[in-house]
């Protein structure tokens, strides 16, 4: 199984709901991603989970909060979302080891707030 | 900071013809550069990779080069496919825990038939 799930693969929510994008793998990876892609723009680096902690946030607003329940689920939390932030959420793991280190992506969730 | 600058944007290459995509790294520090295909509405789906320990991998129709003097790294697609054309990213990042992946801007490639 080399696949990293998410879901729900499309969103569309108002400025004032919370909602949470999943992500879920079973590779026994022990980093997690989350990226934000716009229109013809590369992956973007939110945060990074080592071993279920935070290691990386990219300086992302507080209006998106990850949270790592366990080795195979991440969260990311949304709340109070502005309409440029419409654009699709990937997840991404690796195995937490020196000399291997290949991501591994999801489909996205492609979010639209309105 | 660490930035990769990839080259060209746009591709067209007629079928049965090679592609290649050439990208140049800043971090000294880098040395895994995987590549990336990205379909329509899909998440990005890694083709190859290589270390700074190598040169040259091949699979199949594809292979990559590394240069590390130049900081240089390229994507060579032969008897390119309809397949083939989607967005390619190249990346780069360091062996380390939960290390940053530093993608590139991204070609668009496609294959005339």
């Amino acid at each position: 199984d080399t696949e990293v799930t998410q879901t729900p693969k499309h969103l569309v929510m108002g400025m004032t709901n919370k909602k949470s994008l999943k992500c879920e793998q079973h590779m026994g990876h022990r980093a997690m991603y989350w990226y934000k892609q716009k229109a013809k723009k590369p992956p973007e680096l939110m945060f990074v989970y080592s071993y279920e902690k935070l290691s990386i946030n990219e300086s992302v607003p507080s209006r998106f909060s990850p949270e790592c329940p366990n080795s195979s689920l991440l969260n990311l939390h949304l709340h109070a979302l502005q309409p440029e932030d419409s654009a699709l959420y990937l997840c991404a793991s690796s195995q937490e080891a020196a000399s291997r280190t290949e991501a591994f992506f999801g489909q996205g969730t492609r979010l639209t707030v309105v | 900071g660490e930035n990769v600058e990839q080259h060209p944007s746009t591709l067209s290459v007629q079928e049965g013809d090679s592609a290649v995509i050439k990208c140049t790294y800043s971090d000294s520090a880098s040395n895994y550069f995987p590549w990336y295909k990205q379909e329509l509405g899909k998440g990005p789906q890694l083709i190859i990779d290589i270390r700074s320990n190598v040169g040259e991998k091949k699979d199949q129709r594809i292979a990559v080069t590394l240069n590390k003097t130049a900081k240089h790294f390229s994507l060579h697609i032969t008897e390119t496919q309809p397949e083939d054309s989607a967005v390619y990213f190249c990346a780069a990042s360091r062996y380390s825990s939960a290390s940053k992946i530093i993608f590139g801007s991204g070609t668009r490639l496609s294959i005339r038939p």
